[in-house]
């Protein structure tokens, strides 16, 4: 079955700086596809950035990144020059990409941000 | 215009009671999904639904039941509500395997 591992439950970054999110899973699939979403207090399910797994190249969206590592099945966000918007819960997520597909997701990080 | 949609955002009603939560989704999707997301904030797949047909079925009680009347709507009815499932609802919605997106969710809180 597959996992995804958020290990640290809280994180907090000063405004304007960098904050690495961390995530790992597991699978024995070859090809899937990794998530980071973004809850702020609002609820709503926001997606921050997508990445395929057959593609080696990071995926980047604007002040977000993603360090990909599939063979150690590992998958970080990274925030750059965070803002107080940034502030939220922030969860990993994985599908497969073959019939019967389901997000399976990490317990989630919550970042805060200090002005 | 909204991607996908749930009614209501927030429901309160007491134990034992049936309730319905409603999804819409414009986005052109041919599956749709129902996600629990509990008080410590675990989201978890209850239901998924490709072209109004039933293809993933969690253990779910089967209190709940999804149903689909067609590709840009699932409904999700729950009878005899417990206070075990007072949650968060989302409905999310994508092409086949690809990127889910969700709607705004919907609090339930059973008394």
């Amino acid at each position: 079955a597959q996992t995804v591992t958020q290990s640290q439950p809280e994180m907090s970054v000063q405004e304007a700086e960098t904050v690495t999110l961390s995530c790992t899973y597991d699978t024995s699939e070859s090809d899937y596809y990794l998530f980071w979403y973004k809850q702020p207090p609002s609820r709503q399910m926001i997606l921050v950035i997508r990445q395929e797994a057959y593609k080696q190249q990071n995926a980047t969206e604007n002040r977000f990144s993603v360090n990909f590592q599939k063979a150690a099945k590992s998958f970080s966000l990274k925030i750059s020059d965070s803002q107080l918007g940034d502030a939220a819960m922030y969860f990993c997520a994985y599908t497969y990409t073959g019939a019967n597909s389901k997000l399976t997701f990490g317990k989630g990080i919550t970042l805060s941000v200090r002005p | 215009d909204t991607a996908v949609s749930q009614t209501p955002k927030y429901l309160v009603t007491q134990m034992g009671n049936d309730k319905s939560i409603k999804c819409e989704q414009n986005l052109g999707h041919d599956t749709m999904y129902w996600y629990k997301q509990d008080s410590k904030k675990f989201l978890k797949i209850m239901f998924s639904y490709n072209n109004k047909e039933l293809i993933i079925n969690e253990t779910v009680p089967n209190r709940f039941s999804p149903k689909s009347p067609d590709k840009a709507h699932l409904n999700l009815h729950i009878n005899s509500l417990e206070l075990g499932d007072s949650a968060v609802y989302f409905c999310a919605s994508s092409l086949v395997t690809d990127t889910q997106y969700f709607g705004p969710g919907t609090r339930l809180t059973v008394l």
